[in-house]
């Protein structure tokens, strides 16, 4: 059974851009959420999707955005990238909204760097 | 403001030197609490889900207890692979509510 898929692995972004990371939950889980890792605040969430709708969103500021396709797959993107957006970006995936029994499934993530 | 807080920060320990993780948090209304870890270079892996005060689980060398204030992992007789960072999450009972990660417990086994 494939897991949770993340692309790409890495990225180097300059200051500014935008950039745009990918999703694929376990086939039949309709829930997706993003957390932002770093070495000094830990995983934070930013936000939750289910039935292509955004459930639940973190304290993060505008520039950060996703959503949800049909397919349960899913997209978050970061615009005006900032130092400190670098990052490890993870996508966790679950059969419904919150968490089940066996919390969520994440992906290895998407390493971003903002040069 | 909820909060999960673990400790230690880093554990170093020698094969077969058994130890305790600990995660301590302040959440009005627990649904439940989640034990993951994380190699690095990977995402969490789903370690364990405790629901209520008294509740343990146990996988392999790992034990994790549930009190209404902590949680605690116990490592028995380590091995290297067992070199990983713990974290622990909370959900909250209300609503959907997400995952609320702690900062985590790097540990290193030495053979």
């Amino acid at each position: 059974k494939a897991g949770v898929t993340q692309t790409p692995r890495y990225l180097i972004k300059t200051r500014g851009q935008q950039v745009t990371l990918s999703c694929s939950p376990i086939s039949g889980h309709r829930s997706v959420s993003w957390y932002q890792q770093t070495p000094g605040q830990g995983l934070q969430f930013l936000f939750e999707y289910f039935s292509e709708t955004q459930r639940n969103k973190g304290n993060f500021p505008g520039r950060f955005s996703g959503r949800q396709f049909s397919n349960s797959r899913s997209e978050m993107n970061v615009s005006t990238l900032e130092l400190g957006d670098s990052a490890l970006y993870l996508c966790a995936s679950s059969l419904a909204l919150g968490t089940d029994n066996y919390g969520y499934t994440f992906g290895s993530g998407t390493r971003l760097t903002v040069v | 403001e909820d909060q999960v807080t673990q400790s230690p920060e880093a554990l170093r320990l020698q094969e077969g030197e058994s130890s305790s993780l600990n995660c301590s948090y302040t959440v009005s209304g627990l649904r439940g609490l989640f034990w993951y870890r994380q190699d690095p270079g990977k995402g969490p892996e789903f370690l364990f889900t405790l629901y209520s005060a008294g509740e343990e689980k146990e996988k392999e060398r790992l034990k994790a207890t549930l009190t209404k204030k902590e949680s605690f992992l116990h490592i028995t007789a380590p091995k290297p692979e067992d070199s990983a960072t713990y974290l622990c999450a909370v959900q909250m009972n209300s609503g959907y509510s997400t995952l609320t990660f702690g900062k985590g417990t790097m540990l290193l086994v030495s053979p």
